[in-house]
């Protein structure tokens, strides 16, 4: 399977700990963005990396979240003191980046995602 | 600032019906569009995209989207419903740039096929 994978599927976790997700994307791109999606909305944009630069983050990415992609290929979202607030599904998606393969934007591939709860 | 809007968060159709999904998106800038599908506890699956080249795009499985740049719409259209088509559908908008690609999501239309 060359599609990205995230690893956990499910994680359940206490208030206050930390939990750290990671995400492998397809091999030849260089984009990678994290999105977070509650139930009944859309997923909405957390951050995202090119190469291994982290170029944009969302409001919603407080202190308690860090992001690192280390060697430009797999990604890790780690959020610390976790807080009931967080439980959501962790969508991890990634692309070419603009200007390869002919410009423009393109499409994201995405993940299965992690699905965290905190009790 | 970009968004994306939704109309109808709940669409139902019997096996063989017509599939109508609204999508309206504010941009300044000419938008890059898409539609995904997303099936429960899984993540999204592109159904299609719009990229400036062709106002009517034709997707996966069966499906296909219309861009009305005087409506500022994006309807994604399927002439007969399928069982399998029963998931959760999500427009989204994005742009390009150094700092873009990232995509703004509507709140999603749950679509039922009943048989």
């Amino acid at each position: 399977d060359t599609g990205v994978s995230q690893d956990p599927r499910h994680k359940i976790t206490k208030r206050g700990q930390n939990v750290t997700f990671r995400c492998d994307p397809i091999s030849e791109h260089n984009r990678l963005y994290w999105y977070r999606q509650t139930l009944g909305q859309g997923p909405e944009f957390l951050t995202y990396f090119q190469n291994e630069a982290q170029l944009e983050k969302s409001r919603l990415l407080s202190d308690r979240f860090s992001a690192e992609r280390p060697k430009g290929s797999f990604s890790t979202l780690e959020i610390q003191r976790t807080e009931q607030g967080d439980s959501a599904m962790y969508l991890c998606a990634s692309s070419l980046g603009p200007g390869l393969a002919g410009g423009g934007v393109h499409e994201q591939y995405f993940g299965p995602g992690t699905r965290l709860t905190v009790t | 600032a970009q968004s994306v809007t939704q109309l109808g968060s709940h669409v139902s159709v019997s096996e063989g019906a017509l599939v109508l999904l609204r999508c309206n998106y504010s941009s300044s800038v000419p938008p890059y569009l898409f539609w995904y599908v997303q099936y429960p506890n899984q993540g999204l699956q592109l159904l299609l995209k719009y990229t400036s080249a062709a106002t009517l795009v034709k997707g996966i499985n069966g499906f296909e989207a219309e861009f009305k740049k005087s409506e500022t719409s994006f309807h994604l259209t399927k002439p007969s419903a399928h069982m399998r088509d029963a998931a959760e559908y999500f427009c989204a908008v994005s742009f390009s740039g150094t700092s873009y690609g990232k995509l703004t999501f509507g709140q999603g239309t749950i679509l039922t096929v009943h048989p």
